[in-house]
């Protein structure tokens, strides 16, 4: 198995602008979750999914923020507009059943000047 | 509230001796997972060993090992014969059976010195 897979590794842009990340989870897992991961905050659970259904949101920011997973298979993470604050490196998770292990992807890391 | 504290924000050991790090956890659930998570300078964060609260035997993964305490609600990684390749941030997580928020301490580097 290839493990959790996200795009791209790195991301800079400039305030203001749009920003996508992408993540493809293992396979057969039915749960899939977005991280955020600062120097100040540590890691931060942002949105989980189970079986493509959005289930908590709470650890979102702000509306800037949203996350959807269109299929089994694939998830994206969408700040717009971007802001310097939001430059952390952003993980993506996916786990087989609502228990056990938590497998996490390489992680995207966003600069934003 | 579930906290995770990790006191000790740097470790050193010397390569092939052994390194305690130490994790502690604040929970009124008795239904949990604990891990150790390893995130090199690569970023990957890998998983080095879990915990289920219910099993009284600590668990073991090669060199690496766990001192779980319940009661005290601690849960300290051993890692023996330590290797260049341990160096590495450990994060310790808490995650309870009746939701999906799995809770990580602050992180400890841990540097091994030839």
């Amino acid at each position: 198995d290839a493990g959790v897979i996200q795009s791209p590794r790195h991301e800079v842009t400039e305030m203001g602008q749009e920003v996508t990340l992408r993540c493809k989870p293992i396979s057969g897992h039915d749960y899939l979750f977005w991280y955020r991961q600062t120097m100040m905050r540590g890691l931060e659970l942002l949105i989980y999914f189970n079986n493509n259904v959005p289930i908590d949101d709470s650890g979102m920011p702000e509306d800037r923020f949203s996350a959807k997973m269109p299929n089994a298979s694939f998830s994206t993470l969408k700040i717009q507009p971007s802001e310097p604050r939001d430059s952390a490196v952003y993980f993506c998770a996916s786990r087989r059943s609502r228990v056990g292990e938590q497998y996490f992807g390489p992680g995207t890391r966003l600069t934003v000047t | 509230a579930q906290t995770v504290t990790q006191s000790q924000p740097e470790m050193s050991v010397q390569e092939a001796e052994t390194v305690t790090l130490s994790c502690t956890y604040d929970t009124s659930e008795s239904d949990y997972y604990l891990f150790w998570y390893k995130q090199p300078p690569s970023r990957q964060m890998i998983l080095v060993i879990r915990q289920e609260a219910y099993k009284q035997q600590n668990a073991t993964e090669n060199r690496f090992s766990v001192n779980f305490q319940k009661a005290a609600k601690s849960f300290s990684l051993k890692i023996s014969d330590s290797q260049l390749g341990d160096a590495a941030m450990y994060f310790c997580a808490y995650f309870p059976y009746n939701n999906n928020d799995m809770r990580f301490g602050a992180g400890t580097r841990l540097t091994v010195k030839p």
